[in-house]
């Protein structure tokens, strides 16, 4: 069955960068878009990033972008996260999730169990 | 961009209908028919309810039902059903170099 599976979260000081990694699985990996979603701490889910199915778009909403950078490695079934010059308010559980779609229609229908990233000095 | 609006909250009673309602623009939600709807009870990953506005994902009851009208996209769950106690959010696709907006989600409350 499908299964994505987040790691590289944690605990990190302003400014400091972290890499989120998401490795999948019981699926075509290189047919699908890739979504980062994230919600903070009492919050609402908001869309973050995705990447088409063969890594040549990516998009990213704007309070991240220039900061974020999506990725993904179709030989590994890997989708990554890289997080830099990281603010308070990143600090949310971040969802790796698949689009039903090769590209971004937001039909996000197979989720991880989400990763927490907690920026704090 | 600016997320969808959605009512903080509704309820109802068990066997009961209830629609939540999602609401963004023509760049949107009335451009695109590209609405999903998920839920998401406390702690866990979200579920896709809802897909391209009316579709329903194999597994999902047929109980939670899709529309749109103009800039308004809706879920309707009907036969309400303890176990529906949740968030609800929905999304569009956009088309834009910000693809996917969501809405600010619904908390469901099953009386």
């Amino acid at each position: 069955q499908v299964q994505l599976v987040e790691s590289g979260g944690g605990v990190v000081q302003p400014g400091r960068s972290l890499r989120l990694s998401c490795a999948a699985s019981g699926f075509t990996f290189s047919s699908y878009g890739m979504h980062w979603v994230r919600q903070a701490p009492g919050k609402g889910l908001e869309w973050v990033a995705v990447i088409y199915d063969d890594g040549n778009d990516e998009y990213y909403t704007d309070s991240v972008k220039g900061r974020f950078t999506i990725s993904r490695d179709n030989s590994k079934k890997m989708v990554y996260l890289q997080m830099n010059s990281l603010r308070a308010e990143d600090t949310a559980v971040y969802y790796c999730a698949r689009d039903y779609y090769s590209s971004a229609s937001g039909a996000l229908d197979s989720w991880g169990q989400g990763t927490l990233v907690t920026v704090s000095s | 961009q600016s997320a969808l609006a959605q009512p903080a909250s509704v309820s109802g009673s068990p066997g009961q209908s209830i629609t939540i309602s999602c609401t963004g623009t023509s760049s949107d939600i009335g451009g695109y028919d590209s609405v999903s709807w998920f839920q998401q009870h406390p702690g866990k990953a979200p579920i896709l309810l809802i897909y391209d506005v009316t579709n329903r994902p194999s597994g999902v009851s047929h109980r939670f039902s899709g529309s749109k009208s103009g800039n308004t996209a809706s879920l309707t769950i009907s036969g309400l059903q303890a176990e529906d106690e949740a968030h609800y959010y929905c999304n569009s696709y956009t088309g834009t170099s910000h693809p996917v907006v969501f809405g600010g989600g619904t908390k469901l409350t099953v009386l």
